[in-house]
């Protein structure tokens, strides 16, 4: 298995409070993807990151901030938690987007409960 | 209109049987197509990519037809272990879109 871990696995918060997600990989890989997972929508890209310190937007990007100060490691903050954000939240690493067919690794994902 | 789109299932279907899914995307210009496995309460894993030609790992076939804009999966001989949803998923020049899935359950 891809060295790919998330934490916390669990958290439950309140509205209004910021959260922040890790993702930490030990595989040295280049890209680093966040995303969101709900009933009746497919994966859906937060932001990520192509290097250190650079990171883009993906298609649901409001309300999450991200930061990569280091190459293993990926955070997500949600800057002020509201209930619309409760969903399951996993990071994603990979070596090369553009190469055809390179593999992307899944963290094992993180249960978000914003009540 | 989606721009990747499955069946949501479930498909239940016994030990033993074939059982196909398909998926639809609706960008003529997508470049790479996968299916990914994913256990209940787990993350996606990488099954199989899909090629041009069409390519079989074992018991699983993966087949693409640009011209329909869809690609299939093919399991024959089920097992409950490939009880799971299988998501497609579709890379385009600079983005990757993923299906909702298409849940299995094989029944003993």
């Amino acid at each position: 298995d891809a060295g790919i871990t998330q934490s916390p696995r669990h958290k439950v918060t309140e509205t209004g409070t910021p959260v922040t997600l890790r993702c930490h990989q030990t595989e040295n890989h280049r890209y680093m993807y966040w995303y969101r997972q709900d009933p009746g929508h497919g994966l859906r890209l937060i932001h990520y990151s192509y290097g250190v310190k650079d990171t883009d937007k993906g298609e649901v990007s409001d309300g999450y901030s991200v930061s990569r100060s280091k190459t293993e490691d990926f955070l997500l903050t949600l800057e002020s938690a509201t209930s619309s954000q409760t969903s399951v939240y996993f990071c994603a690493i990979k070596e090369d987007f553009f190469r055809e067919n390179t593999e992307a690794f899944f963290g094992q994902g993180t249960r978000l409960t914003v009540v | 209109r989606k721009e990747v789109e499955q069946d949501p299932g479930p498909f239940n279907v016994p030990e033993g049987a074939t059982v196909a899914f398909n998926c639809t995307y609706s960008n003529s210009a997508s470049q790479s197509f996968f299916w990914y496995r994913q256990d209940c309460r787990k993350e996606p894993k990488l099954l199989m990519s899909v090629y041009s030609s069409g390519n079989e790992d074992g018991r699983f076939t993966a087949q693409l037809n640009r011209a329909s804009q869809y690609i299939s999966l093919l399991i024959r001989d089920s097992k409950l272990s490939d009880s799971a949803t299988y998501l497609c998923v579709v890379k385009g020049y600079q983005k990757v879109t993923f299906g909702t899935g298409t849940k299995l359950q094989v029944i003993p």
